[in-house]
């Protein structure tokens, strides 16, 4: 099936790094979504890509659709303590009606003051 | 976006138990999904629950296992049957809007 192999697995970081993650395939995806989940909590969507070289932020994040559509990134600038969470991308199973997520396998994001 | 809203949040239950997880939309969608997150690991997809047909399970879910009902359009159950302590995960309901999937809050099944 397909899968997303998402890295780094997890990072810690000084309050105001940037921080940069990223996820390959070896199949081509038609959309890239990235969420952030916090402990006890549902995914919350944070940017979703939809054209191959797409380059899209949203506010201090700010994430790219691969030309190859086989790969993504989200990058965070000047990361702050409520950054903490679990990211992971995301894109729709081919062989599904194209509403089917899978995901990546999530990076653990600490931020140390 | 859509609203939704699952329940119960967490739950503790014996093995060989069933528990019933609810999830109410605040819209109509024609297709509401369930996933289950193991402890650590990332989302993985049980089945489409499409209203007025049965639900599709995906490789590895099955429905004596994990039968799902969908009434109408803007609320499901999922219901983990027969339950064991490897069944103690995270599982949240998903619907999608254009090409974006919004989740409920999930609920945190402890088996013991």
């Amino acid at each position: 099936g397909q899968q997303l192999n998402q890295s780094p697995q997890s990072m810690f970081i000084q309050e105001g790094e940037d921080v940069s993650m990223n996820c390959t395939s070896s199949s081509i995806f038609n959309t890239w979504l990235w969420y952030k989940q916090e402990p006890g909590e549902g995914p919350v969507l944070l940017i979703a890509l939809y054209k191959a070289g797409e380059l899209t932020s949203n506010g201090r994040l700010t994430a790219q659709f691969g030309i190859t559509r086989k790969d993504s990134f989200l990058n965070i600038s000047a990361s702050i303590p409520s950054d903490v969470g679990i990211y992971f991308c995301a894109g729709p199973i081919s062989s599904g009606s194209a509403r089917q997520l899978t995901f990546g396998s999530g990076t653990q994001l600490t931020v140390l003051p | 976006s859509a609203v939704i809203s699952q329940k119960p949040s967490r739950d503790i239950c014996q093995r060989g138990t069933s528990l019933t997880i609810q999830c109410q939309v605040d819209s109509q969608v024609t297709m509401m999904f369930w996933y289950r997150q193991q402890p650590g690991q990332s989302l993985t997809l049980i089945a489409t629950a499409n209203q007025g047909s049965e639900a599709t399970y995906e490789s590895g879910f099955v429905i004596d296992k994990f039968p799902i009902s969908r009434p109408n359009l803007t609320f499901s159950t999922l219901t983990v049957s027969n339950m064991s302590p490897e069944d103690s995960s995270i599982y949240l309901c998903s619907v999608v809007s254009i090409s974006e999937a919004f989740f409920g809050q999930g609920t945190r099944l402890t088996v013991v």
